[in-house]
């Protein structure tokens, strides 16, 4: 999968919205951006996944630059229970893998 | 909503010993997975299982684990001789119809395994 670079940690306050950015420069025209997440003491959770168009779903945006080198997840309103280590993830459709490398994430701290 | 399941949450084995780590994927899933977490560092790895067999594995994974679907629910990583570095938390995964890119893998919280 191509690398990805996410800040190591961030801060937001609670019920702000939090932009969570994801560099990925040498991206292929056939991957796809992922986003996991990971809160303490569990297991990765699936967040969101996109191609190309801005993605919205019950737990967050995915909005992807147009030269698509970048990424920003958005929750539009963090609570407590969003604290957790969130990883962008770059999977390639033409790879034959289907494993998830899961690189060192951005660490959300979220103030009450 | 359906959910993967690992048992136990705790394991504690003394070196050289085997050991099993149980899952429970969601039912209608057909890829499984494990993956591990030493304490302090990225998720890795082990193992994908499609149709009975392994379909990827990395090189973690060596002679000393393998994987089972004994049943039409468990799924089942065991490793032999345990070291001291197998201390990990051990995450199993498992993915819808088909194991595209697109389909995410939903995990479970885990099984804590230490080697004493």
């Amino acid at each position: 999968d191509a690398k990805t670079t996410q800040p190591n940690s961030m801060e937001s306050n609670e019920e702000e919205p939090v932009h969570l950015p994801c560099n990925h420069s040498t991206i292929s025209g056939t991957d796809y951006i992922h986003w996991y997440r990971q809160l303490p003491s569990q297991g990765p959770e699936y967040v969101i996944h996109g191609l190309t168009s801005n993605v919205n779903n019950r737990m967050a945006s995915l909005a992807i630059a147009e030269d698509r080198k970048s990424s920003t997840l958005i929750l539009h309103r963090a609570t407590l229970r969003d604290a957790a280590v969130y990883y962008c993830i770059l999977r390639d459709t033409g790879a034959g893998s289907y494993q998830l490398t899961f690189g060192k994430g951005t660490k959300l701290s979220v103030i009450p | 909503e359906p959910e993967v399941t690992q048992t136990p949450s705790h394991q504690v084995t003394q070196m050289g010993q085997e050991v099993i780590l149980r899952c429970v994927p969601i039912s209608n899933h057909l890829y499984f997975y494990w993956y591990r977490q030493i304490l302090g560092q990225k998720v890795e790895f082990l193992v994908s299982f499609y149709n009975n067999e392994i379909s990827e594995k990395s090189e973690i994974f060596d002679d000393q684990f393998s994987v089972e679907r004994p049943d039409g629910s468990n799924f089942t990583l065991k490793i032999r001789s345990t070291k001291l570095e197998d201390s990990a938390m051990y995450f199993c995964a498992s993915s819808e119809t088909e194991a595209t890119y697109n389909q995410p893998q939903h995990f479970g919280d885990g099984t804590r395994l230490s080697i004493l």
